[in-house]
């Protein structure tokens, strides 16, 4: 099993739809998780951290649920410009390293 | 602050060839990651750094591939020989202790081997 899993997609929702992303991890001593955004043939870039009691930025919302183990984002109002890659990011090294492990991202495809 | 910096940006060689990647890590961050990402397998990480001591290199494929750090602000993985199964980007990253690990990517190197 690997240890951070991710739908591929592509999801392609019209302008204004929300769409939401999950991710499961395999260690349950992780402690660190994060959502990475990647632009077509740009580097992986923070959009936001997960905490546990779930947190929010504008449009976006994270959400971890440890006892699943898995962490969502969601997206409201979607814009052309949230088209990209959203990697799902955990650190299952219990704050001994920064070391992360990075899923194989989610193709989110907004049309006009 | 200026960010990450990879350079080149584009790499194009023939097969055999060596190859060599560079990279300036934020100041003041003390972790150091070399990633290889390929539309096949995503991002993997191939070694990283603290303080300038390798840490992990159970990533590197093969002994073509090495990696030094020989101070705090430059880094270089280099691939020798070089084939074109090396083809891909290869994005270095720096994160810093107690910052909730967060990393930080630059612009990456697209190599392509011929």
């Amino acid at each position: 099993r690997k240890e951070v899993e991710q739908d591929p997609g592509p999801f392609n929702v019209p302008e204004g739809a929300t769409v939401a992303f999950n991710c499961t991890y395999s260690n349950s001593a992780s402690q660190s998780f994060f959502w990475y955004r990647q632009d077509c043939r740009k580097e992986p870039k923070l959009l936001m951290s997960v905490y546990s009691s779930g947190n929010e930025d504008g449009r976006f919302t994270a959400q971890l649920n440890r006892a699943s183990q898995y962490i969502s984002l969601l997206i409201r109002d979607s814009k052309l410009s949230d088209s990209a890659t959203y990697l799902c990011v955990v650190n299952p090294y219990g704050g001994a390293t920064n070391k992360l492990i990075f899923g194989t991202g989610t193709l989110l495809a907004v049309q006009p | 602050d200026a960010g990450v910096i990879q350079s080149p940006r584009h790499e194009v060689t023939e097969m055999g060839q060596e190859v060599t990647l560079r990279c300036k890590p934020i100041s003041g961050h003390d972790y150091l990651f070399w990633y290889r990402q390929t539309m096949m397998r995503g991002l993997e990480l191939l070694i990283y750094f603290n303080n300038n001591v390798p840490i992990d290199d159970s990533g590197m494929p093969e002994d073509r591939f090495s990696a030094k750090m020989p101070n705090a602000s430059f880094s270089t993985l280099k691939i020798q020989p070089s084939e074109p199964r090396d083809s891909a980007v290869y994005f270095c990253a720096s994160s810093r202790t107690g910052v909730k690990d967060i990393q930080y990517f630059g612009a990456g190197t697209r190599l392509s081997v011929l």
